[in-house]
């Protein structure tokens, strides 16, 4: 079964407004997570770093403004995505691992679109 | 340079035939792993396995099997026995030293044909 999941997996919100995904982490405590954000057919793109009680790690060209990381506990990281508009509709997906094994698991995926 | 490098956009294979995606990756750790994901339509990433680069033997799951060239620094993923289902997008990734962050391929997108 899922160990990451992924809440909502789809959403469509009005053109500025904020739109609020959930990754939790089901059996293991995370203290880091991963958010990606993947456009059709392309790769994953690595957006930050979310760790536990501190500040998210951005990515160069990543809006920390714009997409809001918060993880407020070891099993929970959100990611809002603040005044969203139409280009900020995409796939997103959060990823964790556990401190012992070697595989990195993925949330479901959240499809946004903003219109 | 890229970390890791998937040069097939797009492959064909027949139901019930063997089928090998390329990958080859870029580090200067002498401790990493490759893994390899497949991500359906649905846009789920599932883990399909994974190769430390301490390890020997070539890692297989079932159907999967890595074909792991060190010196070539190749991570190629063989899927034997292609069933209809295994159509998907498959992307090569690697983890250096000891962290959480991945560095994916472009992928690979694998159209089964009946």
């Amino acid at each position: 079964g899922a160990v990451v999941s992924q809440h909502p997996s789809w959403v469509i919100c009005k053109s500025g407004t904020s739109v609020k995904i959930e990754c939790r982490s089901l059996d293991f405590q995370a203290t880091t997570m991963f958010w990606y954000r993947q456009f059709p057919k392309q790769s994953l793109m690595l957006m930050a770093t979310s760790n536990e009680g501190s500040k998210a790690t951005y990515e160069q060209g990543v809006e920390k403004d714009k997409f809001l990381i918060n993880h407020a506990s070891l099993t929970l990281s959100t990611l809002t995505v603040t005044s969203a508009h139409p280009e900020d509709s995409s796939f997103y997906i959060c990823s964790a691992g556990r401190n012992s094994g070697n595989t990195i698991y993925f949330g479901e995926g959240s499809w946004l679109t903003v219109v | 340079a890229q970390k890791i490098t998937q040069t097939q956009p797009g492959m064909f294979v027949q139901e019930k035939e063997a089928v090998t995606l390329d990958c080859t990756y870029d580090t200067s750790d002498q401790s990493y792993g490759l893994f390899w994901y497949k991500q359906p339509s649905s846009g789920e990433m599932i883990f399909l396995i994974y190769q430390g680069s301490y390890d020997e033997q070539n890692a297989t799951e079932g159907r999967y099997s890595l074909n792991f060239q060190k010196a070539r620094k190749s991570a190629n993923l063989v899927i034997s026995a292609s069933q209809l289902g295994d159509s998907a997008m498959y992307f090569c990734a690697m983890r250096e030293g000891t962290g959480n962050q991945f560095y994916f391929g472009t992928g690979t997108s694998l159209t089964v044909i009946p």
